[in-house]
């Protein structure tokens, strides 16, 4: 069992769509929980993190963390085609090592 | 200069053959951490390093060697390449070996394709 899941897509929506982007990992000493969103071509960029349990709002993005499931959300509001890209959870336990999902794909079309 | 800079930006190599490749971290980050991202996959870790000293390894084969410069710039050597090394290879700086979560930088990557 891989220490974070992640389906990997592709996921397409209309631009308007509330878009909901999910993870589960296995390994209780993850203590930080972090988004990145990476364009073709692209390095990953950090979308979102957070270390505890509940909801953290910047914009038209939310990340969830459930810690007790064990499960990462991120939701995106109106998303638009240029939220098309991959977006890749990923997790730590307090050392700047990171352990990645493999990524879900977005496609927004106009 | 701010960001973090890879070279070069692709390559490819026939297997066998050896392959370094550069990185430049953001200004005021001493810690640098490389990835392997093969296509469809999330970046995996290979190791990183703090203060010119490996800091931690990911599983990866010795082949893999790295090394970090008194100016933080970094290289990644690997050593008998095989077909199976073809991926992004992600070079990530930041300050300090813990809790770094938004001073996390990455790079655009180099493409390394082996034939």
């Amino acid at each position: 069992q891989k220490e974070v899941e992640q389906d990997p897509g592709p996921l397409s929506v209309p631009e308007g769509a509330i878009v909901s982007l999910n993870c589960t990992y296995s390994n209780s000493a993850f203590q930080y929980f972090m988004w990145y969103r990476q364009y073709s071509r692209k390095g990953p960029e950090l979308l979102m993190y957070t270390y505890s349990s509940g909801n953290k709002e910047d914009g038209r993005f939310t990340a969830q963390v459930d810690k007790s499931s064990k499960y990462i959300s991120l939701f995106i509001r109106d998303s638009q085609p240029s939220d098309s890209a991959t977006y890749l959870c990923a997790t730590n336990s307090g050392y700047s090592t990171l352990t990645f999902g493999k990524g879900t794909m977005l496609l927004v079309s106009p | 200069e701010t960001g973090v800079t890879q070279s070069p930006t692709h390559l490819i190599k026939t297997r066998g053959q050896q392959v370094t490749l550069r990185c430049s971290s953001q200004s005021g980050h001493n810690t640098v951490s490389w990835y392997q991202q093969a296509l469809g996959q999330g970046p995996q870790f290979i190791f990183q390093y703090y203060r010119e000293e490996e800091n931690g390894r990911g599983n990866f084969p010795p082949r893999f060697s790295g090394l970090q410069f008194p100016n933080y710039s970094s290289e990644l050597n690997v050593n008998a390449l095989e077909l199976d090394d073809s991926a992004l290879y992600l070079c990530a700086s930041s300050f300090g070996t813990r809790d770094t979560l938004a001073g996390y930088t990455f790079g655009s990557g180099t493409r390394l394709t082996v034939v």
